[in-house]
């Protein structure tokens, strides 16, 4: 699976929309982008997934640009509840596994 | 989505002895897997395991020190053996209901410490 790359951490305003970046360059065609989040002494969550076009759930939007190098996952109005460190994985079809980087630590300011 | 629940929810171990952790999934399931999170590390795959076969390990990984058992398609056990102070971590099972399956859900971890 491609490599992802993340920035360590970042700030973000309760209620305004949290923007995380990620880079996957060299991903592959039947490579999907997840996004996990893990709250303080919890399991990861699953947040959203993508292959090409941008996506939309009752969490988050994932925005992936046209040439899939890379991706933007956005917490529209975030909450102090949102504080997690967010995971950005490339997947590849038929791959059962996760490979885990070392993700972005978001921390929700009041 | 799936429930999943863990036992223990965190122990403390003498070294040398060996510690089996439960994972139960309210529903049947594909595949499950077990990871290891160190303090302050990411998670890493220690192996996956599905029912009716021998669970497949990742490099760095070995049968002996994480046996694993998965008897039926709800349940399965990951045994640390021969523990020492370097295995005080937070193990956690994840499941996926299918094969290629989009999501996986996660368990609550098991957090250990190795004294």
């Amino acid at each position: 699976d491609a490599k992802t790359t993340q920035p360590t951490s970042m700030d973000c305003a309760e209620g305004r929309a949290a923007n995380l970046p990620c880079n996957h360059s060299t991903i592959s065609g039947n490579e999907y982008v997840y996004w996990y989040r893990q709250i303080h002494s919890q399991g990861p969550q699953y947040i959203i997934h993508g292959l090409k076009n941008n996506e939309t759930n009752e969490m988050a939007s994932l925005i992936i640009t046209e040439d899939r190098k890379s991706s933007t996952l956005i917490l529209p109005h975030a909450t102090l509840r949102d504080t997690a460190v967010y995971y950005c994985i490339v997947r590849g079809v038929g791959n059962e596994k996760l490979t885990f980087g070392t993700g972005t630590r978001l921390t929700i300011i009041p | 989505s799936a429930v999943i629940s863990q036992k223990p929810s965190r122990d403390i171990c003498q070294r040398g002895t060996s510690l089996t952790i439960q994972c139960q999934v309210d529903s049947q399931v594909t595949m499950m897997f077990w990871y290891r999170q160190q303090p302050g590390q990411s998670l890493t795959l220690i192996a996956t395991a599905n029912q009716g076969s021998e669970a497949t390990y990742e490099s760095g990984f070995v049968i002996d020190k994480f046996p694993i058992s998965r008897p039926n398609l709800t349940f399965s056990t990951l045994t640390v053996s021969n523990m020492s102070p370097e295995d005080s971590s937070i193990y956690l099972c994840s499941v996926s209901r299918t094969s290629g399956g989009y999501e996986q859900y996660f368990g609550p971890g098991t957090r250990l410490t190795v004294t």
